[in-house]
């Protein structure tokens, strides 16, 4: 039973350009958080989506970021016109649902140059 | 309201000691708080987690403490081994709402040999 995966693991954008970031939660899992890791420092939410919806995007910045959970495929982190501080690392965690315990993936590591 | 404070931000034990950390909420309706290990390069594991409806929940050499009227909770580990040297996180999230985590700034804990 693979657990969350997440991919690419490490990322290089120049700034200016896109980050797409995958993540495919564990099987049977429906419901899919995005947490950002500054350097040093803990995680923080961004974004909550189960399939086709996005939950809650409080931790979400207003502009250059996005996410969906297609109905098909993996959820997608979207970054637009990426800057030096959106260098970070970018988690991925599943749950079933109903439930408070979450799995998290790997993680891609981000950095702009 | 939504912090977890976390502390200390580092600590050194001895092998076979005990690693003490410690965590403050402030949002009384947080109803599951997880703890969870990171070793560099890797995402967060789940440890242990404990309900406010119990005191004290402990797994092997992990025990965690909970105070609800404090609200305040602490991991224990006992004899702790070198190979416990990580970054542990706390966190908490409310079940009335969408399960996010708030999590600690992180515990690196370094086990010497």
């Amino acid at each position: 039973n693979a657990g969350v995966m997440q991919n690419p693991r490490h990322l290089v954008r120049r700034r200016g350009q896109e980050a797409r970031l995958r993540c495919s939660p564990m099987k049977g899992h429906s419901h899919v958080y995005w947490y950002r890791q500054l350097p040093e420092e803990g995680l923080k939410f961004m974004v909550y989506l189960q399939k086709e919806n996005i939950i809650d995007e409080s931790g979400m910045p207003k502009e250059r970021f996005s996410a969906e959970f297609p109905k098909e495929g993996p959820s997608i982190l979207r970054i637009q016109q990426v800057v030096r501080g959106d260098s970070a690392a970018y988690f991925c965690a599943s749950s079933p649902g109903g439930d408070n315990e979450q799995f998290f993936g790997p993680g891609t590591r981000l950095t702009v140059l | 309201q939504q912090q977890v404070k976390q502390s200390p931000q580092s600590l050194i034990v001895q092998k076979g000691g005990i690693s003490i950390i410690n965590c403050a909420y402030e949002n009384t309706a947080f109803d599951y708080f997880p703890w969870y290990q990171q070793f560099p390069g890797k995402g967060p594991a789940l440890l242990i987690a404990i309900r406010p409806d119990v005191s004290e929940k402990k797994e092997g050499r992990f025990t965690i403490s909970f105070n609800k009227s404090a609200k305040q909770f602490s991991l224990h580990i006992m004899d702790s081994q070198p190979g416990d040297s990580a970054t542990y996180f706390c966190a908490a999230s409310q079940s009335s709402g969408t399960y996010k985590y708030i999590f600690g700034t992180g515990t690196r804990l370094k086990v010497l040999a």
